[in-house]
């Protein structure tokens, strides 16, 4: 168990509200993602992380910002959350010998009103 | 853009057949993966193939990979209502580092008793 945790699990906010979800991870992984799952989409890859301080945009960047200041924990910033930015996100991190398959969280439910 | 486009969307079959769901990719990949989440869960790694494969097994599972075609099939022998599930391709389009996976859309499976 690679041993991943999201909080908080689920979210209701309104519109222009600022939101963090939080991604933590017990095993000093160095690649962290954050997706986000929307029906008719799949996953999406919103940002992803390679180590403390270092991360970079993936598919859909737009309107959010992460961090990561220490190796067990990514966040992920909505700056003014908007009601297109409802949906589920999964963190997940890179696993196996050679870091080519992911372990995903059980996902983070927000709704935004 | 998604990478994957799966089909079929959704799949209903009586326990105990077989199970066959396909990925169509397009660009060049490192390698193909597939994944299972449950209803209201995190996505859980099955199997992976490189580009060089052609065909992998794992279990009552049997993937094969066409780069000639760019597409990939999952199987999944003598099913059961644990394999009720949504199962997703993904694609790896990248280097060494972190992977930025791209999903398809999934196909939805429900085991019939």
């Amino acid at each position: 168990d690679a041993g991943i945790t999201q909080s908080p699990r689920h979210k209701v906010t309104e519109t222009g509200t600022p939101v963090t979800l939080r991604c933590h991870q017990t095993e000093n992984h160095r690649y962290m993602y954050w997706y986000r799952q929307d029906p008719g989409h799949g996953l999406r890859l919103i940002h992803y992380s390679y180590g403390v301080k270092d991360t970079d945009k993936g598919e859909v960047s737009d309107g959010y910002s992460v961090s990561r200041s220490k190796t067990e924990d990514f966040l992920l910033t909505l700056e003014s959350a908007t009601s297109s930015q409802t949906s589920v996100y999964f963190c997940a991190i890179s696993v196996g010998s050679n870091q080519e398959t992911q372990y995903f969280g059980p996902g983070t439910r927000l709704l935004v009103l | 853009s998604q990478q994957g486009e799966e089909d079929p969307q959704a799949l209903s079959i009586q326990e105990g057949e077989n199970a066959t769901m396909n990925c169509s990719y397009k660009t060049s990949i490192n390698n193909l993966q597939w994944y299972r989440q449950n209803s209201g869960r995190g996505l859980v790694h099955l199997i992976l193939i490189r580009s060089n494969e052609r065909e992998k097994h794992s279990g009552r599972l049997r993937v094969t990979l066409d780069t000639s075609k760019k597409s990939s099939s999952l199987l999944i022998t003598a099913s059961r209502a644990a394999d009720t599930a949504s199962y997703f391709c993904a694609t790896d389009e990248g280097s060494q580092g972190a992977q930025k996976l791209v999903f398809g859309q999934g196909t939805r499976l429900t085991i019939n008793p």
